[in-house]
């Protein structure tokens, strides 16, 4: 089955920099790659997906790159701001009835600080 | 706009107690998910419904049982809790995503499990 790994574990930034959190995959047969956010005491909440027929993708200060052949995808945060303390996931899944069952990677703590 | 509700967000259970954790949405989803959470860890699978009267297993089933009846609700089942249960349960609902727009897994804020 698929495994997802996800680095690193904790990542501290000061506010204005910039943050980069990367992810492997296994199996070449994802093809949906979404990133979530979560904050303390709720639920992940996605902020940015991508799909394996396009190589970057941006909204605002995020942007998720993916390479195919290397099986890895990363999310690029750019001027970093307090409220981008959380716990970001990686996960990745097909575009087919099993979409939602994503294979998580493990989190990555940001901290910003002022 | 509720979302997905879950209930209750706290429970402390002995072991060999059974209890249910509650999940609605009203998004009128056809998918529902259940994944744990454990410390440290990234979100695994338990159970999953494509629509109502259709569940299937997971990666991490056992001990475990769900039903969905409706279209709105997804309730997970624990029949014997084991200390291995303790985890933060999270209920998930989406859609398939189409061509060009995002399709997110509509996540609630979960239930805090203890077994002891």
């Amino acid at each position: 089955g698929e495994n997802v790994e996800q680095h690193p574990s904790t990542l501290s930034v000061q506010e204005g920099d910039s943050a980069v959190i990367k992810c492997t995959y296994s199996d070449s047969a994802s093809n949906y790659f979404p990133w979530y956010k979560q904050e303390l005491g709720k639920g992940p909440q996605l902020i940015i997906d991508i799909r394996s027929n396009v190589g970057e993708k941006k909204d605002q200060r995020i942007a998720v790159t993916l390479n195919k052949t290397a099986k890895h995808f990363s999310l690029h945060i750019t001027e970093t701001q307090p409220e981008d303390s959380a716990v970001y996931f990686c996960a990745a899944s097909m575009t087919t009835d099993s979409w939602g069952k994503l294979q998580f990677g493990a989190g990555t703590q940001v901290v910003v600080t002022p | 706009n509720a979302g997905v509700t879950q209930t209750p967000k706290f429970r402390i259970l002995k072991i060999g107690q059974s209890m249910t954790l509650q999940c609605t949405q009203d998004m009128n989803h056809n998918y529902m998910y259940w994944y744990r959470q454990d410390p440290g860890m990234g979100l695994k699978l338990i159970y999953y419904s494509v629509g109502a009267g259709i569940t299937d297993k997971g990666e991490v089933p056992n001990g475990y049982n769900v039903s969905r009846s409706t279209t709105e609700d997804f309730p997970l089942r624990l029949e014997l809790a084991a200390p291995s249960q303790t985890s933060v349960y999270f209920c998930a609902s989406g859609k398939l995503p189409g061509q060009g727009y995002n399709s997110p897994l509509h996540f609630g804020n979960g239930t805090r499990l203890t077994v002891t």
